[in-house]
């Protein structure tokens, strides 16, 4: 079965550097997301990505965040200014299409991202 | 804005036991309904999805999951767990008015003692 892969699984960083995420999505897939999990907490969307456009945020995605898809097949999440509050797990997920039957994200396995 | 909650946070039982996850949600629209399964390591996997039609669903796994319109709800079943089901159970909710992100629940830990 066809996964969304996503490196690093952790990452480390000190409080005020840039970190990429980087997620492969599933070949076929054409709509992408960011979601990110804090220990403890819910799941939470925080972008997704259609057509090389942001196609809808969170209000957690403020400014020190952006996505980009520099290929065809990396799909990339920046933290310009990493706080130690952007200490999670994120998420990437894909759709091949966002009608019907076709509307499943299908999710990495996660990047854990340890500010300090 | 929809939430999405999840009754128990850990769940601890034997094998051979029976297995129900609640779930419920608030919001007055159409919406599709997930389960999501994560195990130890792993990524999260799709279990079962209701779109429209029937409204007992049955998933992988030997997994089922009942939408009760009236109710707001779609519990997750599963008659007879194995020490393979310990992992952690997510539901999730896309309200068709608000976008295409996914709403999740605060998840489920499910321990399965052989």
């Amino acid at each position: 079965e066809p996964e969304v892969t996503q490196t690093p699984s952790h990452q480390v960083t000190q409080m005020g550097q840039e970190v990429i995420l980087r997620c492969v999505p599933i070949s076929n897939h054409l709509y992408f997301y960011w979601y990110r999990q804090i220990l403890g907490q819910k799941v939470e969307f925080l972008v997704s990505f259609y057509n090389n456009e942001i196609s809808e945020k969170s209000e957690i995605f403020d400014d020190q965040f952006s996505v980009e898809r520099p290929d065809g097949s990396n799909f990339t999440l920046k933290i310009r200014s990493t706080k130690l509050e952007d200490s999670a797990m994120y998420f990437c997920a894909s759709t091949e299409d966002i009608q019907g039957a076709k509307n499943i994200q299908y999710f990495g396995a996660g990047t854990r991202l340890s500010v300090l | 804005a929809q939430s999405v909650s999840q009754h128990n946070h850990h769940v601890i039982l034997s094998e051979a036991a029976s297995l129900e996850l609640g779930c419920n949600y608030s919001y007055g629209g159409t919406v599709n309904l997930f389960w999501y399964v994560q195990y130890p390591g792993q990524h999260l996997q799709l279990l079962l999805k209701y779109f429209s039609g029937d409204p007992l669903v049955k998933g992988i796994k030997g997994f089922e999951a009942e939408f009760i319109k009236s109710k707001f709800s779609f519990n997750l079943r599963k008659p007879s767990v194995q020490w393979s089901d310990t992992a952690e159970y997510f539901c999730a909710v896309k309200a068709k008015a608000a976008g295409n992100k996914l709403t999740f629940g605060g998840g489920t830990r499910v321990l399965v003692k052989p």
